[in-house]
């Protein structure tokens, strides 16, 4: 099992829609979690923290479930330039702070 | 407008050449990294300075050597390159590598992209 795992995608959604995309990470200790947003030939730029009692920031909406390893973000409302690449990262301990990130998923918002 | 700068953003280098990425932040930050992403793939590790010292090197080929001459610089030195080192090459930065992270997550620059030839 892959640590960090994302669905690539594409999601294709029509503007407005509400699209919510997960990630699921396998170190049980992992202590920081992070989405990123990369568009085409771009560098990632960070999007929002995650918190373990969830977070939003405008139409988006960052979750945390320890329980069962995932972390989730939600976006409503979705508009043209949200397309990009969603990357998850996910940050451990132990010697030193190793980061992992997601493969990205590919969202494409239509209009 | 990005607070990590990379120049160049482009390059092109032949098998023999030698040249340098360089980097440079203002933000204070105390850990910068050096990052290299193929396309359709995440960003991979490949060096963190921390405090001006070397603390991570993710079992790079010594074909790249990182140099932090202070906190505000790194450079990556690239020699002898290969074409399957074409790729992205980004620097980030973060308050530190410890306790920066925990919730300021990284800062990037816009990247160099390298191709050999």
């Amino acid at each position: 099992r892959k640590e960090v795992e994302q669905d690539p995608g594409p999601f294709n959604v029509p503007e407005g829609a509400t699209v919510a995309f997960n990630c699921t990470y396998s170190n049980s200790a992992s202590q920081s979690f992070f989405w990123y947003r990369q568009d085409c030939r771009k560098e990632p730029k960070l999007l929002m923290s995650v918190y373990s009692s969830g977070n939003e920031d405008g139409r988006f909406t960052a979750q945390l479930n320890r329980a069962s390893q995932y972390i989730s973000l939600l976006i409503r409302d979705s508009k043209l330039s949200d397309s990009a690449t969603y990357l998850c990262v996910v940050i451990n301990s132990g010697g030193y702070q190793k980061v992992t990130f997601g493969t990205g998923t590919k969202l494409q918002v239509i209009p | 407008d990005t607070e990590v700068t990379q120049t160049p953003k482009h390059l092109v280098m032949g098998m023999t050449n030698k040249k340098s990425l360089k980097c440079e932040q203002h933000m204070g930050h105390r850990a910068m990294y050096w990052y290299k992403q193929k396309a359709k793939k995440p960003p991979e590790l490949m060096f963190v300075y921390s405090y001006e010292k070397l603390s991570i090197n993710e079992s790079v080929p010594s074909r790249f050597s990182p140099e932090c001459p202070n906190s505000s610089l790194l450079n990556l030195h690239l020699h002898a390159l290969q074409p399957e080192d074409s790729a992205l090459y980004l620097c980030a930065s973060s308050q530190d590598s410890a306790t920066g992270q925990g919730g300021y997550g990284y800062t990037f620059g816009s990247g160099t992209r390298l191709t050999v030839v």
